[in-house]
């Protein structure tokens, strides 16, 4: 059974930083590109960035261009995002996600960015 | 950036009843195109890949379906386990941009 966990979330200063974690199982990771996706309170889906299975690719959106990193550890089956300078807009519920059309999904995690 | 513009924003129809949604991609995005369907507290769920691709387990009353660059997704006999928020989003370049959601009520 494929299973995506996020971890890492919480709450948060603006302008401090916080990592997530997604840990991959059920599936060869390696062999996957992979997603973070998020979602506003009470807002649609937002992409944030991807992945490819061997980083060679990495891609985000402009909204968190500069300030996140997307990186994965194969061996760990585990995906990352570095979030840094945060603001309060990127309150959200961020989502890891299988492959560029997400045919699987983490449960999410919920960030907040608040003084 | 390619835009998904996504329609109905709220859609309310009879058990049984056929339902349609759409969206229309700004530029060519071939069949780099997903549907998702969300229930209320849930992670989104696959629903139509490749444009018309069933995903596993998912009921083939759902399907998917493309003309041009404008792309739908049929339900073709309503149940009431199909409430909830539909979106479509488009893989074919960065960034992979979602519609912005229709909401799915039963009348």
């Amino acid at each position: 059974e494929v299973q995506l966990v996020e971890s890492g979330g919480g709450l948060v200063q603006p302008g401090r930083s916080l990592k997530l974690s997604c840990v991959a199982s059920g599936f060869t990771f390696s062999n996957y590109g992979m997603n973070w996706i998020r979602q506003a309170p009470g807002k649609g889906l937002e992409w944030v960035a991807y992945i490819s299975s061997g980083s060679s690719y990495i891609y985000y959106a402009e909204t968190v261009k500069g300030r996140f990193t997307i990186s994965r550890d194969n061996a760990k089956n585990t995906l990352y995002l570095q979030m840094t300078s945060l603001r309060s807009e990127d309150t959200a519920l961020y989502y890891c996600a299988r492959l560029r059309l997400a045919d699987y999904w983490g449960q999410g995690v919920m960030v907040t960015v608040s003084s | 950036d390619i835009q998904m513009t996504q329609s109905p924003a709220s859609l309310s129809a009879s058990l049984e009843e056929i339902v349609t949604i759409t969206c229309q991609a700004s530029q060519n995005i071939g069949n780099w195109l997903a549907w998702y369907q969300q229930k209320p507290g849930k992670s989104p769920q696959l629903l139509i890949y490749g444009t018309t691709s069933l995903a596993d387990g998912v009921p083939s009353r759902f399907s998917g379906s493309r003309s041009g660059t404008q792309y739908s997704l049929k339900i073709s006999r309503l149940q009431v386990e199909d409430i909830g928020i539909y979106y479509c989003q488009q893989a074919s370049s960065t960034p992979f941009t979602f519609g912005s959601g229709t909401k799915l009520e039963i009348k």
